[in-house]
């Protein structure tokens, strides 16, 4: 079945950029989504179409893809930031997939 | 206010039965596809299936994990959706959400816990 493969963790200090990429044969026909979910807390979509931010989300998170491999940056990190964050797209049939998930952890 | 409030969790033993439901306020439900998504303790998200609306078929689609096992099912008229789960097994254990995944919002609820025990 078809897989996304997330690195598990990323560890950044205050201020300087997260890079959390996702890989995946399809992203190169579906979109990325990224969700950002904290302890006790239901995700929260922060990214769509591969690029668009919804409302209410911080200008400091952006997304891009590149052939088959999707990419969520966090700028200027914040201690807000660390939560686990998740890659969503569809297969060639349109069933949805996630990520396995990669924590932020804020130094 | 959109709201998705999951109902039916607790504890089973392995090979029984539970249904869950989730109840839909504050949007037009009979537009929405509707998914089920789980996350096992201290994992990741699991997309369990989802369900589309009439117009689009109502066709139903399943995570290859549960597949054969697991139906999900929408009642229009008093705008739920249901997952009734067969041949639990202790790998099934997880907090499951009931989810609308559109985009540029995606609506959550706040899960119910299944527990299958050997």
């Amino acid at each position: 079945s078809y897989e996304l493969t997330q690195s598990p963790s990323v560890s950044v200090s205050p201020g300087q950029t997260a890079r959390i990429t996702c890989s995946g044969d399809e992203l190169t026909k579906q979109y990325a989504y990224w969700y950002q979910q904290k302890p006790g807390q239901a995700p929260v979509m922060v990214i769509y179409k591969d690029s668009e931010r919804p409302s209410g989300i911080s200008e400091r998170l952006s997304g891009s893809t590149s052939g088959t491999t999707a990419t969520l940056t966090i700028s200027g990190v914040q201690a807000e930031d660390e939560a686990d964050y998740y890659c969503q797209s569809a297969d060639s049939i349109g069933a949805v997939v996630f990520g396995g998930g990669t924590k932020v952890t804020v130094l | 206010e959109v709201q998705l409030v999951e109902s039916g969790g607790g504890l089973v033993k392995s090979g029984g039965s539970l249904r869950l439901s989730c109840e839909v306020s504050g949007l037009p439900f009979n537009n929405a596809w509707m998914s089920w998504v789980r996350q096992a303790p201290g994992k990741g998200l699991e997309w369990v299936g989802r369900v589309k609306t009439e117009s689009d078929g109502g066709t139903i689609d399943y995570a290859p994990s549960v597949r054969g096992r697991f139906i999900i099912s929408r009642d229009e008229s008093k705008n739920l959706m249901f997952l009734q789960m067969n041949s639990l097994k202790t790998e099934d254990t997880a907090l499951y959400y009931c989810s609308i995944l559109t985009s540029p919002v995606a609506f959550w609820g706040q899960g119910t816990r299944v527990t299958v025990s050997s």
